[in-house]
């Protein structure tokens, strides 16, 4: 089963912020939070990883509650282009650990 | 940067016949692959977990007949349908682990239409 919930949807306006959270109340020590995203039929894209501290790049920003339970991904400027659904994933960081997807959260970026 | 290479896009075939789909990646060697289905409006859901020269481990409920899986090397995996059916009809999804990123990269994915 996935470690993480997640809204089903949420709406943003062209623009402005989108603030995705992600619970994952179990997390343990070793493992990371990822976050990807996946546009109709196509292969679900990489956005940002994280242990504890806060990340940044050029796509997003990942902020990692101090307890680790749960975090946060900001996209800064939303365009129509991140109409997606993005998926919020712990996991350990090297190969053998198996990657679960749960739901993801269908984000609507609206004009 | 890290891409993977999933081979064909699509493909169409009649009941019966067996399907091979190909991941590769390109830039980097991949140790583990995983091997993911998708229907419409769902999530992706892991079939298998690939590692390179070694049996494959399979998740619950997934036939290790039907989908027959080989990782020969550090860069390819491959996935074969056999003796497919109407319900296997899916969009099929590799993934590989490139350690020095510490990254899952995933193929562009593959839609099934069994007739």
């Amino acid at each position: 089963d996935a470690k993480t919930t997640q809204p089903t949807s949420m709406d943003c306006a062209e623009g402005r912020a989108a603030n995705l959270p992600c619970n994952h109340s179990t997390i343990s020590g070793n493992e990371y939070v990822y976050w990807y995203r996946q546009i109709h039929s196509q292969g679900p894209q990489y956005i940002i990883h994280g242990l504890k501290n806060n990340e940044t790049n050029e796509m997003a920003s990942l902020i990692i509650t101090e307890d680790r339970k749960s975090s946060t991904l900001i996209l800064p400027h939303a365009t129509l282009r991140d109409t997606a659904v993005y998926y919020c994933i712990v996991r350990g960081n090297t190969g053998g650990f198996k990657t679960i997807f749960g739901a993801g959260t269908r984000l609507f970026v609206k004009a | 940067g890290a891409v993977v290479s999933q081979h064909p896009s699509w493909v169409i075939c009649k009941s019966g016949t067996s399907v091979k789909i190909e991941c590769r990646s390109l830039d980097f060697q991949a140790t583990t692959m995983f091997w993911y289905r998708q229907f419409p409006k769902q999530s992706l859901m892991l079939m298998a977990t690939s590692n390179e020269g070694s049996k494959a481990t399979y998740e619950q409920g997934v036939e290790k007949d039907k989908f027959l899986i080989n990782h020969a090397s550090l860069t390819l995996s491959t996935l074969t349908v056999t003796s497919a059916h109407p319900e296997d009809s899916s969009f099929y999804i590799c993934s590989a682990w490139g350690a020095v990123n510490e990254k899952l990269f995933f193929g562009s994915g593959t839609q099934l239409s069994v007739l």
